[in-house]
């Protein structure tokens, strides 16, 4: 199974608060695990990517965070959240054969 | 990742088949041809993937052209749940840290 869970499915937060989506996923162990964000009509930028617990890479220099604290989950985070931050957010794993399935979704509304 | 052209649009009449083209002539050796979807309002979905032969699964089928310089993924029996934007990407397969990054695509519209 390539399921992916991602919760919540959508959520509105105002500027300042915390954030906290957590991503699970089913299937092989040690899977390569990615945090992408959407913004509307736009393409996937890549926010971080883990290759194991604990093995976080960051790609985008911004106010969130990701911790891999079990093998098959992957939170984001942010202490304070921007407007900016609003966006589409996507959990998605590698797969062997180097494609990528994605969760779900979490769509962020910062107001 | 090797660079891919689309078409912006195509239409199909549920049913049909829906063949959406890709050139791909830069495509190095050892650079695999992917195809994702992204339905609105949903994340991306993975199709299929091949490096030199054919390949089909449940979902679609991909044909690619000898010299690998363009393929073609068929829907078989497209529905209205099809409507979605295609994505050809060309990339080499072991590539952990870096993002998917998708084109333009093709919007299939698939109608009754």
């Amino acid at each position: 199974s390539q399921t992916i869970h991602q919760w919540p499915a959508t959520l509105v937060q105002p500027v300042g608060s915390p954030l906290s989506l957590e991503c699970t996923v089913e299937g092989t162990s040690n899977p390569n695990l990615y945090w992408y964000r959407q913004a509307a009509g736009r393409g996937l930028q890549l926010l971080f990517y883990s290759v194991g617990i604990g093995q976080i890479s960051s790609e985008v220099p911004q106010n969130l965070s990701a911790s891999r604290p079990q093998d098959r989950q992957f939170i984001l985070s942010s202490k304070k959240l921007l407007l900016s931050d609003s966006g589409f957010y996507l959990c998605a794993r590698r797969d062997y054969g180097g494609e990528q399935y994605f969760g779900p979704g979490t769509r962020l509304t910062v107001t | 990742d090797a660079k891919t052209t689309q078409p912006t649009s195509m239409d199909c009449a549920e049913g049909r088949a829906a063949n959406l083209p890709c050139n791909h002539s830069t495509i190095s050796g050892n650079e695999y041809v992917y195809w994702y979807r992204q339905i609105h309002s949903q994340g991306p979905q993975y199709i299929i993937h091949g490096l030199k032969n054919n390949e089909t699964n449940e979902m679609a089928s991909l044909i690619i052209t000898e010299d690998r310089k363009s393929s073609t993924l068929i829907l078989p029996h497209a529905t209205l749940r099809d409507t979605a934007v295609y994505y050809c990407i060309v990339r080499v397969a072991n590539q952990a840290g870096t993002a998917l990054i998708f084109g333009k695509g093709t919007t299939l519209s698939v109608s009754s």
